[in-house]
């Protein structure tokens, strides 16, 4: 079974740091991209970065929001994903849920989200 | 970055009913490669998301074939044919013709009555 679980959320004050991460089982990890999503409270959702295969060079984008203080990357060995959040806000409080990235090859790489995790809960307050 | 625009925001169906969420995008989905990049998730309470539609109009794995996508360019539509209960919840659509960012809509709450 394809399952991917997040782990690391947990509440921390303004302007600190939580890596989160996520555990891949069921497929072969490092033959897909990964992302990260994030719902605030009473939200819709919110794309947050991604991390390309190593076969498509393991390059990472992100969003505008968070360029610059978050940072993924990945252990292949390992089968996780890993979301280095820094210099939290409080409009970082949300819902971070792990996605697994299909890809769509016909001239240039097209990615989209096929598997979700549960979600881990990430609460930025002092 | 790509606009992803859902109406209605909410709907209540009777069971048996059709529905159907209109997404438009405020540039194309179709990339010169010939595929339009365009997806379709629903989030039940309490739960992750999951994919429902892939590229417009193919149904993921296991979504019931009540569940259908269809459009072109920047108009698109969810549609379900006979409503169930278990069909509530927040339906997305989704671009990935652009990244980054990936964009979804605001979402579209779907109750029964």
């Amino acid at each position: 079974e394809v399952q991917l679980v997040e782990s690391g959320g947990g509440l921390v004050q303004p302007g600190r740091s939580l890596r989160l991460s996520c555990t891949a089982s069921g497929f072969t990890f490092g033959d897909y991209a990964m992302s990260w999503v994030r719902q605030a409270p009473g939200k819709g959702l919110e794309w947050v970065g991604f991390i390309r295969s190593k076969a498509y060079g393991g390059t990472t984008e992100y969003a505008a929001s968070v360029k610059g203080r978050f940072t993924i990357s990945r252990d292949d060995s390992k089968s996780i994903a890993y979301l280095q959040m820094n210099s939290l806000k409080t409009e970082d409080t949300a819902v971070y849920y792990c996605t697994r990235d299909d890809i769509v090859v016909v001239v240039a790489a097209h990615y989209y989200m096929d598997v979700w995790g549960k979600g881990t809960t990430v609460t930025v307050s002092s | 970055d790509i606009v992803m625009t859902q109406t209605p925001l909410s709907l209540s169906v009777t069971p048996g009913q059709p529905a159907s969420i209109s997404c438009k995008s405020s540039q194309s989905l179709l990339h010169s490669d010939g595929k339009t990049y365009l997806y379709w998730y629903l989030q039940k309470p309490g739960q992750s998301p999951q994919l429902l539609i892939y590229e417009v109009s193919n149904r993921f794995s296991g979504v019931p074939d009540r569940f259908s996508g269809s459009g072109s360019g920047t108009d698109f539509t969810l549609k379900i044919s006979r409503v169930e209960a278990e069909d509530v919840g927040v339906y997305y659509c989704m671009q990935s013709i652009q990244l980054p960012p990936y964009t979804f809509g605001q979402g579209t709450k779907l109750e029964i009555k």
